[in-house]
């Protein structure tokens, strides 16, 4: 099994300041035949069930506000807020798809300064 | 708007089993794999099964294989979660989730869930 961890385990920012969460597989989740890497990122806040973020490492889903994105190839990932909002506080997953079973990363809960 | 409603959460005691469902509305079943995944209280996020499109495929994660058997009919738009011999440690909000694509597995609707604990 591909073994997800994040560090670090939470962080506090300041209002408008950046965020940046690491992602690391235990294995490359890069697929060579189509180069994409098979990692999602998610976004749960209290009370509510996940909400998809980013695909493929770095797509963007559809309405997710440009100050979040994501890098990062094989093993080693990275999500990116880059003006911390109020509604961003929430605890972040990331996941890997790339086999079965899929493993979702402990998760980085993200708090205001 | 897609609308995933689980159901069939509850208290059961070890070594019983339970069947959750998940009623899908506002998209077009058929065509999406879907995922359970589950989330004990106060815990991270743990991926289940997931389920192809047409249900001909099935993957299940190592802690619940041999337990647990995700399936679907599409003529009634719904997904299932059959659970047998349930642990302590099964204890959690079970979600069903449907994939983005058949290309992208990664989950872009979820249910709110559905809360099952498993206690003597």
């Amino acid at each position: 099994d591909i073994v997800m961890t994040q560090s670090p385990d939470s962080l506090a920012v300041s209002l408008g300041e950046r965020a940046t969460i690491s992602c690391k597989s235990s294995q490359s989740v890069l697929y060579s035949s189509n180069n994409k890497n098979y990692l999602a990122w998610y976004q749960q806040k209290p009370g509510q069930p996940p909400k998809l973020l980013i695909y493929w490492a770095s797509t963007r889903e559809s309405g997710v506000p440009n100050r979040f994105s994501g890098s990062g190839s094989g093993t080693d990932f990275t999500l990116t807020i880059s003006s911390l909002q109020a509604e961003d506080v929430a605890v972040y997953y990331c996941q890997q798809y790339y086999s079965t079973p899929q493993t979702f990363g402990p998760g980085t809960k993200v708090e205001i300064k | 708007q897609v609308q995933l409603v689980e159901s069939g959460g509850g208290v059961v005691q070890p070594g019983r089993s339970l069947r959750l469902s998940c009623a899908a509305s506002k998209f077009t079943f058929s065509s999406y794999g879907i995922h359970w995944v589950r989330q004990a209280p106060g815990k991270g996020l743990e991926w289940v099964a997931v389920i192809s499109s047409d249900g001909n495929d099935e993957y299940y994660a190592d802690s619940v294989k041999g337990r647990f058997t995700i399936s679907r009919d599409n003529s009634k738009n719904t997904l299932y979660l059959q659970m047998t011999s349930l642990k302590t440690e099964d204890s959690a909000v079970y979600y069903c989730a449907k994939a983005r694509g058949s290309e992208t597995p990664a989950a872009d609707y979820w249910g709110q869930g559905t809360l099952v604990t498993v206690s003597s």
